[in-house]
């Protein structure tokens, strides 16, 4: 079957760094991707990985581990605005994206 | 601001009224999609176009059917639906349905059934 889990919530303070990790069992694997998504709005696209490492983008950093089934989104410099919910996908071999249920951050002042 | 646009942005209407959702891209991308979010849930897909033909139908009601007039263009035809429909449908692109490539998502239509 295909199962991607990610923690529910996630709370962290201003200024701060936050990991948001993500484990998947997937049929087939051809990339991970981490999106960002603010209550009531369309999730907008912050980092992917293809190959094992890590992929440097600003204060969003991703990592991935094939061998483990294992990626993480590092946020630093954690802002207010950062508060949202963090969905981890997998495209599968048929290059469908497979979701996670997404990980609620908050972030505290 | 987001490069697939989305019309409208919010829609209201009865269990027997028929309307259409729209979307447009001009990145050149060449597959579309159509995604049905509801609260706190991730999206879930509902169809795929590749080169304007429909390429994944995720046994959706015929209640909804789906409309590709060209490459920049998604239409999405209502009829019928059921309060249970209400949700927020997102549409986005990528630049092939073959590509490892991020989609690209519209600000969403949050549509609600009466």
């Amino acid at each position: 079957g295909q199962n991607i889990d990610q923690p529910t919530e996630m709370t962290a303070t201003e200024g701060a760094i936050v990991q948001i990790n993500c484990t998947y069992q997937t049929s087939g694997f051809n990339g991970l991707f981490w999106y960002q998504q603010h209550a009531g709005e369309a999730p907008t696209f912050l980092s992917y990985n293809v190959l094992d490492g890590l992929e440097e983008k600003g204060r969003f950093s991703s990592f991935l581990s094939r061998s483990k089934g294992y990626s993480y989104l590092l946020l630093k410099e954690l802002q207010m605005k950062d508060s949202a919910s963090y969905l981890c996908a997998v495209m599968d071999s048929n290059y469908q994206l497979i979701w996670g249920a997404g990980t609620k951050l908050i972030i505290k002042p | 601001d987001t490069e697939v646009t989305q019309t409208p942005k919010h829609l209201v209407m009865g269990m027997t009224n028929k309307k259409s959702l729209k979307c447009e891209q001009h990145m050149g991308h060449r597959a579309m999609y159509w995604y049905k979010q509801k609260a706190k849930k991730p999206p879930e897909l509902m169809f795929v176009y590749s080169y304007e033909k429909l390429s994944i139908n995720e046994s959706v009601p015929s209640r909804f059917s789906p409309e590709c007039p060209n490459s920049s263009l998604l239409n999405l035809h209502l009829h019928a639906l059921q309060p249970e429909d209400s949700a927020l449908y997102l549409c986005a692109s990528s630049p092939g349905t073959g590509d490892v490539q991020p989609q690209h998502f519209g600000d969403g239509t949050r549509l609600s059934i009466l």
